[in-house]
């Protein structure tokens, strides 16, 4: 069974601050899928960025950026220049070639003014 | 818009009775998904369809669950004999069988049961 732990359940940052949210996972797969999702109070889960497990080099996406460390499986999520839209829950998810999507309990970003 | 759509987006029901919710994933997509997610947790795995067929389903999917998409397009889950465990967020994702695979979601539908 695949597994995937957010060990922050809430995070704050200072408004044009950085901010980096931890995500390990547990799998026997070589082949895999890891994302990021972000969702805001009340409103739907949107796609912050994906990482496919054979690409060493790790995904960039405007502000967001992950560190993805497979031997140690780890996938942390910086986010740059921390904006009062960043605010949400973030949820780290790892998908396998079954296509289900096992995510993690969430990590809830404060921003501060 | 052209995203995934869901109906109703909130739903409140005495223990016992029946609901169903609907799904329209986003045209293209052939491959759709339901999630249950509880207050605080994030979203779980339980079913998924590819067109019309059902390829799997969680353990989470008791008998009194149960999911259709007739035609490979809208989906409904049905939920009978609702208990008050029941409470949730039912969301829906829909992908593309290849390429990017990445799932997209709609804005789920909250059940209250009372």
């Amino acid at each position: 069974a695949q597994t995937v732990t957010q060990s922050q359940p809430e995070m704050s940052v200072q408004e044009a601050e950085t901010v980096t949210l931890s995500c390990t996972y547990d799998t026997s797969e070589s082949d895999y899928y890891l994302f990021w999702y972000k969702q805001p109070p009340s409103r739907q889960m949107i796609l912050v960025i994906r990482q496919e497990a054979y690409k060493q080099q790790n995904a960039t996406e405007n502000r967001f950026s992950v560190n993805f460390q497979k031997a140690a499986k780890s996938f942390s999520l910086k986010i740059s220049d921390s904006q009062l839209g960043d605010a949400a829950m973030y949820f780290c998810a790892y998908r396998p070639n079954d296509y289900k999507l096992s995510f993690g309990a969430g990590t809830t970003v404060t921003v501060r003014a | 818009d052209t995203g995934v759509s869901q109906d109703p987006r909130h739903k409140i029901t005495k223990r016992g009775q029946n609901v169903t919710f609907r799904c329209d994933p986003i045209s293209e997509h052939n491959r759709l998904y339901w999630y249950r997610q509880t207050l605080g947790q994030g979203p779980e795995f339980l079913t998924y369809f590819q067109n019309e067929a059902q390829l799997e389903k969680s353990r989470l999917l008791s008998d009194r669950f149960s999911a259709e998409r007739p035609k490979g397009s809208f989906s409904t889950l049905e939920i009978q004999r609702t208990e008050q465990g029941d409470s949730a967020m039912y969301l829906c994702a829909s992908s593309l069988e290849a390429g990017q695979e990445t799932q997209y979601f709609g804005p789920g539908t909250r059940l209250l049961v009372l």
